[in-house]
């Protein structure tokens, strides 16, 4: 399995500001997800995060609001930018794939970011 | 869009069994049916999943029907510390996997 870890746990930000959250991983892995869950909701899926390259992003989400970046195998890092009260949200990253180390077949998720925007 | 249907919430007494449906018509032959918790908006947590075969761990049992379009997952002694959002997904472990709303359990005294 994989052991997940992100910071900040949590944070209360000011609006128009931005804030960035790292996601670390025990082992190398080829696949790295950023999700956020609204409160109340499900978890919706934000991005790909390529490692070397340009993250893929889902419908309703861009670049310029959420910044990804993944220098390496078992790091990534989300940005949300210029916030508003509307992104206060959980986010979590997870990750799937093989482990250089051995396979598996399943994802592992983080413990999530918890954001407020004031 | 999800791939998956389930109820929205199911109630269950603790000691007993609770089987928890999912609908998956539309998956793929390569794809998996995963099954994950969330309890207090902690981080999902992976419960277990399958191809084809029925499944069993320490956690809980996956039927998985022979036209694999529908599953259940099996918690054989409910606990209240059971009580979660479960969610079923179609996907595999090398792409994104797309949350559906999940099933609400709420085991009871």
């Amino acid at each position: 399995s994989a052991v997940i870890s992100q910071k900040p746990s949590r944070d209360i930000c000011q609006r128009g500001t931005s804030l960035t959250i790292q996601c670390q991983v025990d082992s190398q892995v080829t696949m790295m997800f950023w999700y956020r869950q609204q409160p109340g909701q499900s978890l919706t899926l934000i991005a790909t995060a390529n490692q070397g390259s340009e993250a893929t992003y889902e419908s309703g989400f861009v670049i310029d609001k959420f910044p990804i970046s993944r220098p390496n195998l078992t790091f990534s890092t989300l940005t949300v930018s210029n916030m508003s009260p509307e992104d206060s949200s959980i986010y979590l990253c997870s990750v799937g794939g093989t482990i250089l180390a051995g396979a598996f077949n399943e994802q592992f998720f983080g413990p999530g970011t918890r954001l407020t925007v004031l | 869009d999800a791939k998956t249907t389930q109820p929205p919430s199911m109630d269950c007494a603790e000691g007993r069994a609770a089987n928890l449906p999912c609908n998956h018509s539309t998956i793929s032959g390569n794809e998996y049916v995963y099954w994950y918790r969330q309890i207090h908006s902690q981080g999902p947590q992976y419960i277990i999943h399958g191809l084809k075969n029925n499944e069993t761990n320490e956690m809980a049992s996956l039927i998985i029907t022979e036209d694999r379009k529908s599953s259940t997952l099996i918690l054989p002694h409910a606990t209240l510390r059971d009580t979660a959002v479960y969610y079923c997904i179609a996907g595999r472990n090398t792409d994104k996997l797309i949350f559906g709303t999940g099933t609400r359990l709420q085991v009871f005294p």
